[in-house]
């Protein structure tokens, strides 16, 4: 079966230090990969999507980057972190491109700036 | 895609059924309902999704209605550990589809 991690669960950083935090999925090949951001009383948003290796889409602008070394390797990053960039931050897999095939969620990592 | 709409909070025996309504009235034909729920703390867990038939999976049962404009999740059984948010969401059909979740519905299983 396939299985997706995230680490770590719980991160804090100070306002302007580097980020990267990973996500890898198991028992697939070539899934789409998404990161998500969970904001407290705003709901889910997309930050990236990418559909095969090194083929990443931007949803919003922003102080955040995402890359795809491996076919089952995402990672989400940034050089500087703003308070702003505080929240809870979700990769998904899918094992194809359309809507008929469901994203599944890992655990998350909550992520504080100080 | 088509906004939902969801009661802000129910609450279920343990042992019952739990049936959870959904509106989403100006939801297109190409257009799916999924189901997620997220427990506090944990990331959302999908649990069903569907166009226009029902579908029932080992976790819970879809029913759309006729006219598709609104569906109910139903837990057979549910128990404590069901005690989450279930968010309803309609996505449009295609490629590279994001998930957008509303305020969906707590709810609460009681022993």
């Amino acid at each position: 079966s396939q299985t997706i991690h995230q680490w770590p669960a719980t991160l804090v950083q100070p306002v302007g230090s580097p980020l990267s935090l990973e996500c890898t999925v198991e028992g697939t090949s070539n899934p789409n990969l998404y990161w998500y951001r969970q904001a407290a009383g705003r709901g889910l948003q997309l930050l990236f999507y990418s559909v095969g290796i090194g083929q990443i889409s931007s949803e919003v602008p922003q102080n955040l980057s995402a890359s795809r070394p491996q076919d089952r390797q995402f990672i989400l990053s940034s050089k500087k972190l703003l308070l702003s960039d505080s929240g809870f931050y979700l990769c998904a897999w899918a094992a194809g491109h359309n809507s008929n095939q469901p994203q599944h969620f890992g655990d998350g990592t909550r992520l504080s700036i100080l | 895609d088509a906004k939902t709409t969801q009661p802000t909070s129910m609450d279920c025996a343990e042992g019952r059924a739990a049936n959870l309504p959904c509106n989403h009235s100006t939801i297109s034909g190409n257009e799916y309902v999924y189901w997620y729920r997220q427990i506090h703390s944990q990331g959302p867990q999908y649990i069903i999704h569907g166009l226009k038939n029902n579908e029932t999976n080992e976790m819970a049962s879809l029913i759309i209605t006729e006219d598709r404009k609104s569906s109910t999740l139903i837990l057979p059984h549910a128990t404590l550990r069901d005690t989450a948010v279930y968010y309803c969401i309609v996505v449009r059909g295609g490629s590279n589809y994001k998930l957008t979740f509303g305020k969906g519905t707590l709810l609460t299983v009681n022993p």
